[in-house]
């Protein structure tokens, strides 16, 4: 079984849909990463968040320790939100810092 | 947060060549990091670029393949070395102040081997 994994895998949506991306981990964690990937390569990092609710603008970020589940929310869509969304979390026990990533989603906003 | 920033953004190479790639921050920070990411693949981590010494290796890259400098805390540079096809990639550095905290990733830099 993965450590961690993404729903859905591809999105397609409607400009101004309220999208919503999981992610599940298997693992005990103290923070995940939440990144956007555009179709260049370029990473930004969007959220860092180890319990509760984040939110940027129009990005909506929350997590459940407990649970081992967090979402990324973006509200009023736009196309150029069409992107990869990736969580992450540190991992391994003598190297803290190497992030495992998700798998992905790929998602595509239409005008 | 940290701004990062990389060159060449992209670059096609021939094969047995090398090419090296810089990674610069608008801040002094402890860590910074190499990684590949192979087409439709996750990224995977190079190695850690440490700042007077050598860098720390994953499993699976070798110095002689992937040499990094770290002359100071705010750049590095990553080459590779004889470039074969199979290292066609998109190659991203990222920063971060602390062991397990929040990471800030470069732009990439698209490199295409024929």
């Amino acid at each position: 079984k993965n450590e961690v994994e993404q729903s859905p895998q591809n999105l397609t949506a409607q400009e101004g849909e309220f999208i919503t991306i999981n992610c599940s981990y298997s693992v005990g964690i103290s923070a995940l990463h939440w990144l956007q990937q555009h179709p260049g390569g370029g990473i930004v990092s969007l959220f860092m968040l180890s319990s509760g609710k984040k939110k940027h603008g129009r990005l909506i970020a929350t997590i459940n320790i407990q649970e081992k589940h967090s979402s990324l929310h973006i509200t009023a869509s736009h196309p150029r939100d069409s992107a990869v969304y990736i969580c992450a979390f540190p991992g391994g026990m003598d190297s803290n810092y190497q992030l495992i990533w998700g798998a992905g989603t790929k998602l595509i906003i239409k005008p | 947060s940290a701004v990062i920033s990389q060159k060449p953004s992209r670059d096609i190479c021939q094969r047995g060549t090398s090419l090296t790639i810089q990674c610069q921050v608008d801040s002094q920070v402890t860590m910074m990091f190499w990684y590949r990411q192979q087409p439709g693949q996750s990224l995977t981590l190079i190695a850690t670029a440490n700042q007077g010494s050598e860098a720390t290796y994953e499993s699976g890259f070798v110095i002689d393949k992937f040499p990094i400098s770290r002359p100071n805390l705010t750049f590095s540079t990553l080459t590779v070395s004889n470039m074969s096809p199979e290292d066609s990639s998109i190659y991203l550095c990222s920063a971060s102040w602390l062991a397990g905290n929040e990471q800030f990733f470069g732009p990439g830099t698209r490199l295409t081997v024929l």
